[in-house]
């Protein structure tokens, strides 16, 4: 059973840079698949976010994509997601997954707010 | 991008009633469609992958249907605990977008 752990500051200030890191356990990081952060403003629907492959290799949803850098760790069991230049619009609930064309396990997701 | 419409935004059904929710893709995405439940306060658990093959462990009441652009997520009788939101979500092509949400309550 996969298990992902997110972790990062609850509280950025506006323009900013959102910095998270989830950690992978009881499963390794470099089996071959994809990593990915979602997001879920309050109240509302998800809202993918990118994914990274164990070699480095990323997607990025065009939305974000100018604001959006994820890396990854092998070593350290874990990868990351920074945002910048975050405004309120970018509060929500951010989830970090296993994705092999289905998201089939999800950190418990930790809640960012974007306020001064 | 491919664009996911789910209807109803909202249900209220009561318990052991059949429960149907639909998902239409703005293009021809074969199966490649997924379906999630989120409790409230809770990340989203996989229900249903390649539109019809259901996640172990999930209850067979669900089933999934559909290929192309119209899908469906049945519930057979519904259980209190299926209180959730339920969203679909496709992989055809980036970015994977997924539907706006569904949101059941029992009535």
């Amino acid at each position: 059973q996969v298990q992902l752990q997110e972790s990062g500051p609850g509280l950025v200030k506006p323009s900013d840079t959102l910095s998270l890191t989830c950690a992978v356990s009881d499963y390794s990081i470099s089996s071959g698949n994809w990593w990915g952060w979602i997001r879920q403003p309050p109240g509302k629907g998800l809202e993918w976010i990118g994914y990274i492959y164990y070699s480095g290799i990323t997607f990025y949803n065009p939305s974000l994509k100018s604001r959006v850098t994820m890396s990854v760790d092998t070593s350290k069991r874990q990868f990351s997601l920074k945002l910048s230049s975050v405004t309120a619009v970018d509060t929500a609930v951010y989830y970090c997954a296993k994705f092999s064309g289905w998201y089939s396990y999800w950190g418990q997701g930790t809640l960012v707010t974007v306020s001064s | 991008d491919i664009q996911m419409t789910q209807s109803p935004s909202s249900l209220s059904a009561s318990v052991r009633d059949r429960v149907t929710i639909t998902c239409q893709a703005s293009q021809d995405i074969n199966k490649s469609l997924n379906w999630y439940q989120q409790k409230p306060g809770k990340a989203p658990k996989l229900l249903i992958y390649d539109a019809s093959n259901l996640k172990t462990g999930v209850p067979s009441r669900f089933t999934g249907s559909g290929s192309g652009t119209d899908f469906t997520l049945t519930i057979s009788s519904l259980q209190p605990e299926d209180v959730a939101a339920y969203y679909c979500q496709h992989y055809v092509s980036l970015p994977y977008t997924f539907g706006q949400g569904t949101k059941l309550e029992i009535k």
